[in-house]
Parts: C-alpha cells; structure tokens; sequence
C-alpha cells in the first residue's frame, strides 16, 4: 500500500526555471525523506525533514513539510539539465511493531527542457 | 567505499528456474532491505533484515526468500520465477531503523519468459 502520492506525475520546465513538485501522505509520520533517481539506476537520498520541521534547505533543493495537511513539497531552484530524472517522497512503512521499510509513491517524472 | 552493490545487473530467466541476487554494502550498516519496482509504480518492500542472522516478511513477500549469513550480504533467492516477477530489484541498506534513510543499491533488471 502507498503512504505517499507525488503531484504531478509528470513536469517539464525550461533549464533555469524552478521546478515544484509536491507529496500527500496519510498517516501520521515521524519523517519525510525524498529521493531522485535517474533513468536506470538507483535512488539517491535528497533530503529527510522531520515531524517537529517546517522548512529544511540543501544546496538548491527546498522542503517543506505541512503536518496539519499532511503534504510535503521539493523546490529545485534553477534547474539543470542533469536534474532530469524521477522524484520520490517515502515515508516509514509500519507493520506490527516498529518502522521495518519505507513506503514510496510513484513519483514525479521531472524534464528539464535545454 | 563501493556503498551497496547488486550482482547481476540484469538476467534472463525462463518460468520455472530458480536465481539468487546478491547484494552486498560495506557501510557496516545493520538494516537492509530488498524493494521491487514496477512500471509506473513506487518501490514495494519484498523482505527485510534488522541484523545478521534476521529476515522478515515485507509487502510482497510470495515467492522469494532471502538469508543474510553474513552483515554485509544480503541474498533475495527466486526458487521457481514466474513472469509476475518481472521486475527491477533494488537493494537497500540502512545504519538506523527501517525509517530512516536509506542506501540503495544500482538495481537487477529480472526478465521472467
């Protein structure tokens, strides 16, 4: 089952332009991490924010977490052609007892445009 | 550091033959993970090991079967494949609990005729 639902499924933006992309999830979290991954290959941790987080920043990656809604959003900054790939939000898969996986939705397809 | 690494990158198999995908990470990390990805859809955890010597049942545990006999290798055995299983299986390993962040390996495309 999935927790977390990106939107939109897919973006193309001019190379430049900020890309927003943005996650819904269900129940109640302790973290949210996202991760890229490029055609073909694995992912790659981007960022995890916490519960008790609003805003967390690395390099030109932004996110935002509202609890109150249940929604997270990635801000790319002046985006590069190498920034074309897929985006996933995950959050801790739960089963009997403690945290034992993360949970992904199906991702935002994101195409920088040159 | 190699991080987590999967052998093979790709196999064929026909229905009915069996396969086991290695994984392996040299971050001495406790936790790791097998996930399956299919088109248009998010990883889905298959089986997972909280330490050496432990596995559990993920989402999708029917018709695999993993060991970790050792901490740094973590085997996802396939003993009769079917086409359902047609897939690409990432590999994952983690220094915290099953929440936290996660080190994925560059995945094994599995091609089931």
């Amino acid at each position: 089952s999935q927790q977390g639902e990106e939107d939109p499924q897919a973006l193309s933006i001019q190379e430049g332009e900020n890309a927003t992309m943005n996650c819904s999830y269900k129940t109640s979290i302790n973290n949210l991490q996202w991760y890229r991954q490029n055609s073909g290959r694995g992912l790659v941790h981007l960022i995890l924010i916490r519960s008790n987080e609003r805003e967390k920043h690395s390099g030109r990656l932004r996110v935002t977490l509202d609890t109150s809604k249940k929604s997270s959003s990635l801000l790319i900054t002046a985006s590069r052609a190498a920034d074309t790939a897929s985006y996933f939000c995950a959050t801790a898969r739960y089963s009997g007892g403690g945290a034992d996986g993360l949970t992904f939705g199906k991702g935002t397809h994101l195409i920088i445009q040159p | 550091n190699a991080g987590v690494t999967q052998t093979p990158k790709f196999r064929v198999l026909k229905t009915g033959q069996s396969m086991t995908l290695l994984c392996a990470q040299d971050m001495n990390h406790e936790y790791m993970y097998w996930y399956r990805q299919d088109p248009g859809m998010g990883l889905r955890l298959i089986h997972y090991s909280v330490g050496e010597g432990t596995t559990a049942k993920g989402e999708v545990p029917d018709g695999y079967n993993v060991s970790r006999l050792k901490k740094q290798n973590f085997l996802l055995g396939l003993e009769s494949a079917a086409p359902s299983q047609t897939s690409v299986y990432f590999c994952a390993s983690s220094s915290l609990a099953g929440g936290e962040t996660q080190y994925f390996g560059p995945g094994t495309r599995l091609l089931v005729l």
